[in-house]
């Protein structure tokens, strides 16, 4: 188990409306890099948080945007839900300033549009 | 645009059988090449990874072969158990000193080692 937590493990929303996930980074960690896995894909790069900045963009519409923490936790928030946003939606932490690339991920959580 | 392509879909394997999973891609600038596991319900984990600069990297059972001339790797898995039984995921990347990579991945492979 890695020490990555994401929260909540499951949500429900409809069309429209908008949705804010949370992810809190593994100790010593000051990256975070959020995913979407449809079911039965990979995960897509969603965007990354470095020192509390944004680093890098996916190919992600603007309703897609997220926030680091002072204490490099992060969030994510999806405005104007569509059916396709549902998927898993995880985060990793890693430090690799401090020479530790690998990226950690979180259980992430399922977000289901109806 | 898919930029790292991953097979089989699936894979069924015998106990104590080698698992083989393939990817390709495309981007010559991936300089940094992961693999995952996935158990159900979990997030994936990293399993092996390897840069181009060897062709072949062995971990316990599990060994990547890298062939950069024709843009291909794969995961070979020796003695399959059936706690191996998980999605594989691929993926590939342009490391930079001091930011983390963004991970670009496969389609994923589900192993089924049976006994």
């Amino acid at each position: 188990e890695t020490g990555v937590t994401q929260s909540p493990t499951h949500l429900i929303k409809t069309r429209g409306q908008q949705v804010t996930l949370r992810c809190s980074s593994q100790s010593g960690h000051n990256t975070v890099s959020w995913y979407q896995q449809a079911l039965g894909q990979g995960p897509q790069f969603i965007f990354q948080y470095y020192r509390e900045e944004e680093n890098g963009r996916g190919n992600f519409p603007p309703r897609f945007s997220g926030l680091q923490f002072p204490n490099y936790s992060s969030e994510l928030n999806v405005n104007a839900l569509e059916l396709d946003d549902s998927a898993l939606y995880l985060c990793a932490s890693s430090r690799p300033d401090g020479g530790y690339n690998e990226q950690f991920f979180g259980p992430g959580t399922r977000l289901t549009v109806l | 645009q898919q930029q790292v392509k991953q097979s089989p879909q699936s894979l069924i394997v015998q106990k104590g059988g080698i698992s083989i999973i393939n990817c390709a891609y495309e981007n010559t600038a991936f300089d940094y090449f992961p693999w995952y596991q996935q158990f159900p319900g979990k997030g994936p984990a990293l399993l092996i990874a390897i840069r181009p600069d060897v062709s072949e990297k062995k971990e316990g059972r599990f060994t990547i072969s890298f062939n950069k001339s024709a843009k291909q790797f794969s995961l070979h898995i020796m003695d399959s158990q059936p706690g191996d039984s998980a999605t594989y995921f691929c993926a590939a990347s342009i490391e930079n000193t001091g930011t983390a990579s963004k991970l670009t991945f496969g389609t994923g492979t589900r192993l089924q080692v049976t006994l």
